[in-house]
């Protein structure tokens, strides 16, 4: 697609709860990345896929967040027992190798709000 | 662990003044980015910058590398209120660079 695409742009559920977060990235982007956004902070790094498997999980909070990108291409990362500090925006970024040598494109997000 | 520092946080400026966004980082890397944020959207790429004394300009906006000092800047050259957003500097770590670790962010209100 022209751009990396996030869905559902906005995620209210409650407390306990499980979510999951989709992400379409840019077609022919090997690398996938899913970061974290807290109210007036800059993004934090979670996870990173190179092409099906996640070669760097440890940005990751604790297992109750997974992701997965089965095909190589749409990944969902998933938040199981949520808690209310996981309220974010959850973006997704893709580029065309790992390294970022052609920068990196970031989806929209998802506001995910725990209440 | 890599830490990025960016200062000032909060920049309040007159149209058609100039000013200049730091960026200070703690451990080597000659990738870093910069990104613009618009309340409520996402980020939009402004540089890449991949080399020791690389300097980038687009419009008004100049950004340029010092991996030796590890320091970026931005610099704002007649500042409008269109430039008004939070801007991240973001560097990357890890065995390809794969990894951005992000500052804090400078909110950069311009007033007419």
């Amino acid at each position: 697609g022209a751009g990396v695409s996030q869905t559902p742009s906005n995620k209210v559920t409650e407390k306990g709860k499980y979510v999951e977060l989709r992400c379409d990235p840019i077609s022919g982007h090997t690398a996938l990345y899913w970061y974290r956004q807290s109210l007036g902070q800059g993004p934090e790094f979670l996870i990173y896929f190179q092409g099906t498997g996640a070669a760097d999980d440890s940005g990751l909070p604790n297992d109750r967040f997974f992701a997965v990108r089965p095909e190589g291409s749409v990944s969902t990362l998933k938040i199981q027992r949520t808690e209310r500090g996981d309220s974010a925006v959850y973006l997704c970024a893709s580029s065309f190798s790992g390294g970022g040598g052609y920068g990196y494109t970031f989806g929209s997000g998802t506001r995910l709000t725990v209440v | 662990e890599l830490k990025v520092e960016q200062n000032p946080l909060f920049l309040s400026m007159q149209e058609g003044k100039n000013y200049t966004i730091y960026c200070n980082y703690s451990t080597t890397s000659d990738r870093l980015y910069w990104y613009r944020q618009d309340p409520g959207k996402s980020l939009e790429s402004l540089f890449v910058l991949l080399s020791n004394g690389a300097v980038k300009q687009e419009g008004r906006l100049m950004a340029s590398l010092d991996t030796k000092a590890r320091l970026s800047t931005l610099h704002i050259t007649a500042a409008v209120h269109d430039l008004s957003a939070t801007y991240f500097c973001a560097v990357g770590s890890g065995g390809s660079n794969y990894k951005l670790t992000f500052g804090k962010g400078t909110l950069l209100t311009v007033n007419p």
